[in-house]
């Protein structure tokens, strides 16, 4: 599996406070994907990168913005986090986009109050 | 890409092969079956993929129909560690491709001593 560590593990912040989570890898994969898991909803993609500085939005990009600045590291922010961006957040990547072989890090579990 | 149907549950007894199957109906013919798993509190788990051969590899085996309309995975002797939800996926390989994952709700299956 791609070394892949997601931080931090665990959030509980206040309704209207930026929340910043970073993945970092260290497999030197191309891609890099954020999703979003809530009960009833599956998994559900945020915002993927395609390349340091490329990055594009998901089904649910709403609310949050990226920013990769280095290979290794993937920053997903919620400029003003609610009530409704309380989930747990999956971090993956790939080596290309054309396989969909991802390998996914440990999940960061933020609740909003 | 095709929609995939899977049960909801399943149960199957430890050491016996657990067979899970999906039915994807209108897939094209460029479009290849994955499949990954999520065990409770972690990120999902690639297993396998294939477009028309059976495939196997050291997790489990992959059987696709002749018509390519459902396929089947098959977990040759199933521990309680397999016990997860597991997704199939059907998606179209291409060099454009920026492989975002579609997931749905999947089968839970449950293992049993």
């Amino acid at each position: 599996d791609a070394g892949i560590t997601q931080s931090p593990r665990h959030k509980v912040t206040e309704t209207g406070t930026p929340v910043t989570l970073r993945c970092h890898q260290t497999e030197n994969h191309r891609y890099m994907y954020w999703y979003r898991q809530d009960p009833g909803h599956g998994l559900r993609l945020i915002h993927y990168s395609y390349g340091v500085k490329d990055t594009d939005k998901g089904e649910v990009s709403d609310g949050y913005s990226v920013s990769r600045s280095k290979t290794e590291d993937f920053l997903l922010t919620l400029e003003s986090a609610t009530s409704s961006q309380t989930s747990v957040y999956f971090c993956a990547t790939s080596v290309q986009g054309v396989s969909y072989e991802q390998y996914f890090g440990p999940g960061t579990r933020l609740t909003v109050t | 890409d095709a929609k995939t149907t899977q049960p909801t549950s399943m149960d199957c007894a430890e050491g016996r092969a657990a067979n899970l199957p999906c039915n994807h109906s209108t897939i094209s013919g460029n479009e290849y079956v994955y499949w990954y798993r999520q065990i409770h509190s972690q990120g999902p788990q690639y297993i396998i993929h294939g477009l028309k051969n059976n495939e196997t590899n050291e997790m489990a085996s992959l059987i696709i129909t002749e018509d390519r309309k459902s396929s089947t995975l098959i977990l040759p002797h199933a521990t309680l560690r397999d016990t997860a939800v597991y997704y199939c996926i059907v998606r179209v390989v291409r060099s454009s491709n920026t492989g975002k994952l579609i997931f749905g709700q999947g089968t839970t299956l449950q293992v049993k001593p």
